[in-house]
């Protein structure tokens, strides 16, 4: 179990640049989450996916964000036209089955920020 | 919808001392509850859970029980150390149909002095 892995451990652009994030899940978890975590909050949940399946996306996700699974292992989480409003830590975690017995594992996270 | 709510921090013990973080959710049907915990520089880590209610979770010294009554599901240590030190996140799992996402709450500091 070489955990859940997440490229890159930090990221810093200018507004309005586009950027992409890249997890790589524990091998056998089928389903992927991704997650944003401003200071001082719990990490809020954006969207995830049942292996390529994107089955559901919070109304946190606007259409400048896209999230892909294309093959059912890694996934990779787009920004457009960054904002300062984007800066936060992004965390992507996955687990092996729905279910309430299946916790979810997570990564290190990607810190995003904006100048 | 749901939502957690734990009490703020920071919150600072001496070594040995007792540990409470209060935890009270909103939820529709039976969720499941959590406690996460994120030690300085890492990930968030799985620190226990419950899944039906007066189920008791139990991890590392730390153990919640979840109370359907009360709504909460409350984190508690005997005996705390310097490595405890760290910050606790409470979460849920919606039981209904929808987002398989966790809810989190803010999170809670914890500051253990030797």
């Amino acid at each position: 179990d070489t955990g859940v892995s997440q490229n890159p451990r930090h990221k810093i652009t200018k507004r309005g640049q586009n950027v992409t994030f890249r997890c790589d899940p524990i091998s056998e978890h089928n389903r992927l989450y991704w997650y944003r975590q401003t200071l001082g909050q719990g990490p809020e949940f954006l969207t995830y996916f049942q292996n390529e399946a994107q089955l559901e996306k919070s109304r946190l996700l606007s259409d400048r964000f896209s999230a892909e699974r294309p093959k059912g292992s890694f996934s990779t989480l787009e920004i457009q036209r960054t904002e300062q409003g984007d800066s936060a830590m992004y965390l992507c975690a996955s687990s092996s089955q729905s279910g309430a017995n299946q916790p979810q594992h997570f990564g290190d996270g990607t810190r995003l920020s904006i100048l | 919808g749901d939502s957690v709510t734990q009490m703020e921090g920071p919150v600072t013990l001496s070594e040995e001392a007792f540990l409470t973080i209060n935890c009270t959710y909103t939820a529709t049907g039976y969720p499941s509850l959590f406690w996460y915990v994120q030690y300085p520089g890492e990930g968030l880590q799985l620190l226990l859970k419950a899944t039906k209610a007066d189920d008791k979770g139990s991890n590392k010294g730390f153990e919640a029980t979840y109370r359907k009554e009360t709504t909460s599901f409350h984190l508690e240590k005997g005996s705390v150390q310097v490595s405890d030190s760290a910050v606790y996140f409470c979460a849920l799992k919606g039981s209904g149909g929808g987002a398989d996402g966790l809810t989190f709450g803010k999170g809670t500091h914890l500051i253990i002095q030797p």
